[in-house]
């Protein structure tokens, strides 16, 4: 089976833009979590979909959202980007709850400037 | 929310040594799992383990979910198994995904 993959693997933005990034979990996979790495934070949880359905959310601002499609893909989408949102976004899939193992992609670094 | 302390924070081994990795948690979970990020970033799932013990190769992993801690061994390490360790939980109710720990950094030398 393939991976997780995300799209694009390298992002840079400005102050004020909006971006999105997607995720497609592992084939058969329903639950699709996102998580934020920053060097001063460490990893954090950002929120989680199943079916179509934000079942989780941490301590995020609303600029941060998200969607899952009927074929579970996931889309993650920061507007008004500030400089602090400069990190790591990885994207997790799970069969079906989200205290099954977590399988992660490849990541995507995004620079705000 | 849970605590996820890991220890130590760095490591720097020769080839061949072996190696104990530690992560204590406040509060009980339902889900416990070892990940070691390579230095591309990606997050490699090493163990699924809310208790007992299991290996893999040179790796095993012990959770004494009583005790609140977890510890991952690594035997003869190699270059390749440098990178940082991350011990990451499900409390209870798994509202708030899982909670990672700061993670050990791990450095094997030739």
């Amino acid at each position: 089976k393939a991976g997780v993959t995300q799209t694009p693997r390298y992002l840079i933005k400005t102050r004020g833009q909006q971006v999105t990034l997607s995720c497609s979990p592992i084939s058969g996979h329903r639950s699709v979590s996102w998580y934020q790495q920053t060097p001063g934070q460490g990893l954090q949880f950002l929120f989680e979909y199943f079916s179509e359905t934000q079942r989780n959310k941490g301590n995020f601002p609303g600029r941060f959202s998200g969607r899952q499609f009927s074929n579970s893909r996931s889309e993650m989408n920061v507007s008004t980007l500030e400089l602090g949102d400069s990190a790591l976004y990885l994207c997790a899939s799970s069969l079906l709850l989200s205290t099954d193992t977590q399988y992660f992609g490849p990541g995507t670094r995004l620079t705000v400037l | 929310g849970i605590q996820v302390e890991q220890s130590p924070p760095d490591l720097i081994l020769q080839e061949g040594a072996n190696s104990t990795l530690r992560c204590n948690f406040s509060d009980s979970v339902n889900n416990l799992q070892w990940f070691h990020q390579n230095p591309w970033g990606q997050l490699i799932n090493l163990f699924y383990i809310p208790s007992g013990t299991k290996q893999n190769g040179r790796l095993s992993a012990t959770t004494v979910a009583t005790e609140r801690y977890s510890l991952l061994y690594i035997s003869s390490s190699q270059t390749t198994d440098s990178g940082v360790y991350f011990c990451a939980v499900f409390s209870g109710g798994g509202a708030d995904g899982l909670t990672f720990g700061k993670g050990t950094h791990l450095i094997i030398q030739p």
